[in-house]
């Protein structure tokens, strides 16, 4: 398994400020991945957090609201942009198990969450 | 797309009873089947998961079973406690791809 921790916790916001969540890992993973999570409902992936290239964003998802970055292959962040109450969520990071070089083991953990809340 | 339909959204049981959830998947090449667990103010933890070339899987008090003819999978959980009251998530996911499909939930309370 992967030990992951997210910073912040929690969040409430004004809208129309950005916010950028930050996600550690305890070891180099080859895969790295964004998650909301809206009150009382599924996951649903933003993007994945390619290490040194742009993130691979899902449909519905853009560059300018959830910009994204991977400096290395232990450490994401996730901004969101022009924040209004509809971004009100859970924001998880995940990570495949795959430790460099392996890419894929097929499972993904989580981390604990960042629920923000935009007023 | 991978469609993957999860029953029920609610479950209500007492402790000492069993409990059974289950998902259908669309997609017949997903061979990877996991289930997690979310409990309240924290992220989802994997708590089992199933491969397709194996038809049942134990660990302790929970189990997961998989009919790859009917497309469908379940979760067992025998003996539940109250500790085990959470939303279980169960996923299903193809080979070569590296996204998981989700299930919507079901909200499992064990009552004292």
């Amino acid at each position: 398994s992967a030990v992951i921790s997210q910073k912040p916790s929690r969040d409430i916001c004004q809208r129309g400020t950005s916010l950028t969540i930050q996600c550690q890992v305890d070891s180099q993973v080859t895969m790295m991945f964004w998650y909301r999570q809206q009150p009382g409902q599924s996951l649903t992936l933003i993007a994945t957090a390619n290490q040194g290239s742009e993130a691979t964003y899902e449909s519905g998802f853009v560059i300018d609201k959830f910009p994204i970055s991977r400096p290395n292959l232990t450490f994401s962040t996730l901004t969101v942009s022009n924040m209004s109450p509809e971004d009100s969520s859970i924001y998880l990071c995940s990570v495949d198990g795959g430790r460099v070089p392996v890419k894929s083991t097929d499972t993904q953990y989580f981390g604990p969450g960042t629920r923000l809340t935009v007023l | 797309g991978e469609n993957v339909e999860q029953h029920p959204s609610t479950l209500s049981v007492q402790e000492g009873d069993s409990a059974v959830i289950k998902c259908t998947y669309s997609d017949s090449a997903s061979n990877y089947f996991p289930w997690y667990k979310q409990e309240l103010g924290k992220g989802p933890q994997l708590i089992i998961d199933i491969r397709s070339n194996v038809g049942e899987k134990k660990d302790q008090r929970i189990a997961v079973t998989l009919n790859k003819t009917a497309k469908h999978f379940s979760l067992h959980i025998t003996e539940t406690q109250p500790e085990d009251s959470a939303v279980y998530f169960c996923a299903s996911k193809r080979g070569g791809s590296y996204i998981p499909t989700f299930g919507r939930g079901t909200s499992l309370i064990v009552h004292p």
